[in-house]
């Protein structure tokens, strides 16, 4: 059984630009979770995909998007970049939009400058 | 407002003594808990869970104890060992009522067993 991957591992962008966070969910999953974890704190949630649609979002602006796609994978769309926008992005799927228990994949580096 | 709290950032235990992690919450809409560890480098990992119509769960060498009254968890790990090390974030959840199951975490403990 293959895990949650998430990728890339790491990814230096510059303060503006745009970026993309990829995502695969744990087979049999159709639920998908974007956490943002910045230095020394908790993972923040940012929102939830159920097939395919956002089901749920945290407290964070709309220049953070994303998408959910047939096979349930996922991407987290990130514009105007800011410096504060570092952070390590994971992504945790679930059996279903109301399954408590979600596993997390290995995170996505991203520092602004 | 930081609904889930882990006052303590750090805690360092000899290894086969119990170690004690706590957490305390403050929203009463919370009805599931959960423990997880994480290691540099890699994602968090779900250690144990409790439903709030519990008091107590356990898992081999992990138990997890709710007191709903006092809004407090812990997570007891007996024996400790080694490769225990890492750090282990306390997470909340709500029956979702539409708006997606999210997870609420605290700040982590980061828990040290020396040899």
């Amino acid at each position: 059984e293959t895990g949650v991957t998430q990728s890339p591992t790491h990814l230096i962008k510059t303060r503006g630009q745009q970026v993309t966070l990829r995502c695969s969910s744990q087979s049999g999953h159709n639920t998908v979770s974007w956490y943002q974890q910045a230095l020394g704190q908790g993972p923040q949630f940012i929102f939830q995909y159920y097939r395919e649609e956002e089901n749920g979002r945290g407290n964070f602006p709309p220049r953070f998007s994303g998408l959910q796609f047939p096979n349930y994978s996922s991407e987290l769309n990130v514009n105007a970049l800011e410096l504060d926008d570092s952070a390590l992005y994971l992504c945790a799927s679930s059996t279903d939009r109301s399954s408590y228990e979600q596993y997390f994949g290995p995170g996505t580096r991203l520092t602004v400058t | 407002d930081q609904q889930v709290k882990q006052n303590s950032p750090s805690l360092s235990v000899q290894e086969g003594r119990i170690s004690i992690l706590n957490c305390d919450y403050t929203n009463s809409m919370f009805d599931y808990f959960l423990w997880y560890k994480k290691y540099p480098a890699e994602g968090p990992t779900f250690l144990i869970s409790i439903s709030s119509i519990k008091d107590k769960n356990e898992d081999g060498r992990f138990t997890v104890f709710l007191n709903k009254s006092a809004k407090h968890l812990s997570l007891h790990i007996v024996p400790s060992q080694p490769g225990d090390s890492a750090v282990y974030f306390c997470a909340a959840s709500a029956y979702p009522t539409g708006g997606g199951n999210k997870l609420t975490f605290g700040t982590g403990t980061q828990l040290k067993v020396e040899l």
